[in-house]
C-alpha cells in the first residue's frame, strides 16, 4: 500500500538555525513524485519543492532543499536559516504513476515552529 | 495571472441539504482535484478529473459527487450534507505535464 509518514507532529526551532522535517514513504510503482507543501495559519497550501524518484540530484528550492534517499524510502525537507514566517503546517506528499495517476497522497503533517 | 479560486469561502448549512462548492481555475490545467481537510487525517482525496466529461472518486467519495463540463470548473455536490462533512475543503489543479498540483484558497463547511 502507498503511504506517507510524517512522525514529528511537532517541531520548534530558534530564528536563523537549520531545521529537519522527515518524510518516509512506502510504495511499490518504480517511478514517482515527492512533494513538500506549506500550510500556513491563513490555511492556504503553497507548494514548496519537488523531487523526482529518477532525479539524481537532491531538489533544492531557495532555503528550501530535499534530502532523498532513495534505499530508505526517505524524503526529508531541510529548511536553512529558519524565519519566523517559516512557522506553519508542513505535509510531505507523493504521487505515484500506477493506477492512480496524479493523485496526491499526503502524510498527516508537522506543525513547525519558529522561536525568535 | 493565472489562479485557482473557490467559492463560497465559508458556509454553514443543516443536515440533509444540498450543497454545491465551486471550483474554477484560469491554469488551463486538465487535471482537477477535490480534498478535504480533517485534523488527524492530512488531505484526503474526495473525487479527481482528468478532463472534460471525466470524474473518478477518491479515497472518500461517498455522500459527494463532481461534474466536469468544461476545463476551467470542477463543481463539488454534497447530495444530502451529513455532521460528518464538517470540514475543510480544498480544490487543486495540475497541468498534463506539470507535476505539480495548485491549491485553491480552501473552503471552511460547517454541517448543522
Amino acid at each position: 500500500a502507498q503511504k506517507i509518514t510524517q512522525t514529528q507532529p511537532g517541531m520548534f526551532v530558534q530564528e536563523k538555525e537549520a531545521v529537519t522535517l522527515d518524510c518516509t514513504y512506502d510504495t511499490s510503482d518504480p517511478s514517482y513524485g515527492l512533494f513538500w507543501y506549506k500550510q500556513p495559519s491563513s490555511g492556504e497550501m503553497i507548494f514548496l519543492i519537488y523531487q523526482g524518484s529518477y532525479d539524481q540530484q537532491n531538489a533544492t528550492e531557495g532555503r528550501y532543499s530535499l534530502n532523498f534517499q532513495k534505499a530508505r524510502k526517505s524524503a526529508n525537507l531541510v529548511i536553512s536559516a529558519s524565519q519566523l514566517g517559516d512557522s506553519a503546517m508542513y505535509f510531505c506528499a507523493m504521487r505515484t504513476y500506477g493506477g492512480s495517476q496524479g493523485n496526491l497522497i499526503f502524510g498527516k503533517g508537522t506543525k513547525l515552529s519558529v522561536k525568535p | 495571472d493565472a489562479e485557482i479560486t473557490q467559492s463560497p469561502r465559508h458556509k454553514i448549512t443543516e443536515t440533509g441539504r444540498q450543497v454545491t462548492l465551486a471550483c474554477h481555475q484560469t491554469w488551463n490545467h486538465n487535471n482537477m482535484f477535490w480534498y478535504r481537510q480533517d485534523l488527524g487525517h492530512g488531505l484526503r482525496l474526495i473525487h479527481y478529473s482528468y478532463g472534460v466529461q471525466d470524474t473518478n472518486k477518491g479515497e472518500v467519495s461517498d455522500g459527494y459527487s463532481v461534474s466536469r463540463s468544461n476545463t476551467e470548473d470542477l463543481p463539488l455536490t454534497l447530495e444530502s450534507a451529513a455532521s460528518s462533512q464538517t470540514s475543510v475543503y480544498f480544490c487543486a489543479s495540475s497541468g498534463q505535464t506539470v507535476e505539480t498540483q495548485y491549491f485553491g484558497p480552501g473552503t471552511r463547511l460547517l454541517v448543522l
